[in-house]
């Protein structure tokens, strides 16, 4: 149990295009999910909280009108990059927290975006 | 705040031998601590987790952590180590004292163990 998934796993676009990756709880409810970007050789760096219905709580220096989260269900958020810049170039990771006694994130499997 | 260290960016260590991932963590309140290994271009696989009762916590494909309250450490080893086990390690807390609605985890930068054939 406790599965997440994210689509899609990896992405190409040109540079100024929107980029729009899902995340899904395929076996519970996420109250909460999280979304992180890890560059090469790094750790991961949390983007933003973001919690069902609600609008989502951004990290300092991330910016909300870039990194469009939405959390419109208990089993999907998604992440839109917008206007994309190669800079943007990154894997992303999606995590969720279950309902009430779970104590640990399960994470996706990331998505690999490529900004030419 | 909560943060988490790791000291290593890399651990070399023989196939067969006992291996040793270092952690140490600063919470202002009582720690929940976990390990997670990453495989290339792959998101983070949990390995194992403390939250409370015994110190010494056995995960996943045979890994175990020490939690050390003095130390602020949770140390993950491993009996014998795996040429399998090449991958990225990283440990993370979180502050249970920082409020029921929030599971937020700080992670260390992480430590690549290379196990040599």
């Amino acid at each position: 149990g406790a599965v997440v998934s994210q689509h899609p796993s990896w992405v190409i676009c040109k540079s100024g295009t929107s980029v729009k990756i899902e995340c899904r709880s395929l076996d519970f409810q996420a109250t909460t999910m999280f979304w992180y970007r890890q560059f090469p050789k790094q750790s991961l760096m949390l983007m933003a909280t973001s919690n069902e219905g609600s609008k989502a709580t951004y990290e300092q220096g991330v910016e909300k009108d870039k990194f469009l989260i939405n959390h419109a269900s208990l089993t999907l958020s998604t992440l839109t990059v917008t206007s994309a810049h190669p800079e943007d170039s990154s894997f992303y990771i999606c995590s969720a927290n279950g309902a009430k006694g779970y104590n640990e994130q399960f994470f996706g499997p990331g998505t690999r975006l490529t900004v030419l | 705040a909560q943060s988490v260290a790791q000291p290593e960016d890399q651990v070399n260590v023989a196939e067969g031998n006992p291996l040793t991932v270092k952690c140490t963590y600063s919470v202002s309140g009582n720690p929940y601590l976990f390990w997670y290994v990453q495989y290339p271009n792959r998101g983070l696989q949990f390995l194992l987790k403390y939250i409370t009762g015994d110190n010494l916590v056995k995960g996943s494909y045979g890994f175990e952590a020490e939690f050390n309250k003095s130390q602020t450490s949770f140390h993950l080893k491993k009996p014998s180590a795996l040429v399998s086990d090449s991958a990225l390690y990283f440990c993370a807390v979180r502050d249970i004292d920082s409020g029921a609605g929030s599971y937020q985890l700080t992670f260390g930068k992480g430590t690549k163990l290379s196990v040599i054939p």
